[in-house]
């Protein structure tokens, strides 16, 4: 089946650093990536759609000039969390759409800003 | 704003025991609604509804759509351990963009 791979699975970094977070589509093309990011006993919250080739939609209230988003190919997108600070820290998963299955999602990146 | 409610939000039962998980959904250009198993880490895919009244089937577990009522639920039953979980239900658009609700967390003590 369709499968996201994503890295790194966790990450500590210090406050002011930048951190990257890679998601790819191992067996399929994926024009659009979804990212989300989740709060501790909370659901998914969508931060951006990032689509190949072309600039990230960004949902209300998420700052661009933060969360980074760039889709270089059909089977790579990235999110890069810039000067980070502690209340970044968070659980942050990408996801992509798979005809007929709906999403299928990485495997999530646990931040901790230090 | 696109708004998807789960409830309840939390549910203790034992093995053996038939759960139902319910989702209620406003989103503009639905279409389709997603239910998802999460565990330690991402979400796991378990269906994806698009037409009302037609029940879809895995195993022990079995959900519907009604559009109608903009409702959908999810039956698990014969409830055993490793289905102790977070349960997602996300309301998709045209344009494939998902709002999740705050999901359901099922215990299913031995």
């Amino acid at each position: 089946g369709a499968v996201v791979s994503q890295h790194p699975s966790r990450v500590i970094c210090k406050s002011g650093t930048s951190v990257k977070i890679e998601c790819r589509s191992l067996d399929f093309q994926a024009t659009t990536m979804f990212w989300y990011r989740q709060f501790p006993k909370k659901s998914l919250m969508l931060m951006a759609t990032s689509n190949e080739g072309s600039k990230a939609t960004y949902e209300q209230g998420v700052e661009k000039d933060k969360f980074l988003i760039n889709h270089a190919s059909l089977t790579l997108s990235t999110l890069t969390v810039t000067s980070a600070h502690p209340e970044d820290s968070s659980f942050y998963i990408c996801s992509a759409r798979v005809i007929s299955n709906g999403y299928t999602f990485g495997s999530g990146t646990r931040l901790t800003v230090v | 704003e696109d708004k998807v409610v789960q409830s309840p939000l939390s549910l203790v039962v034992h093995e053996g025991d038939t759960v139902t998980l319910n989702c209620s959904y406003e989103v503009t250009n639905f279409r389709s609604l997603l239910w998802y198993k999460q565990e330690k880490k991402a979400p796991t895919f378990l269906f994806m509804l698009t037409s009302s009244g037609i029940e879809k089937k895995s195993g022990r577990l079995s959900s519907i759509l009604d559009k109608k009522e903009l409702f959908s639920i999810l039956n698990i039953t014969a409830t055993q351990t490793g289905d102790s979980a977070i349960y997602l239900c996300a309301g998709d658009t045209n344009a494939g963009k998902s709002t999740f609700g705050d999901g359901t967390t099922l215990t299913v003590k031995p």
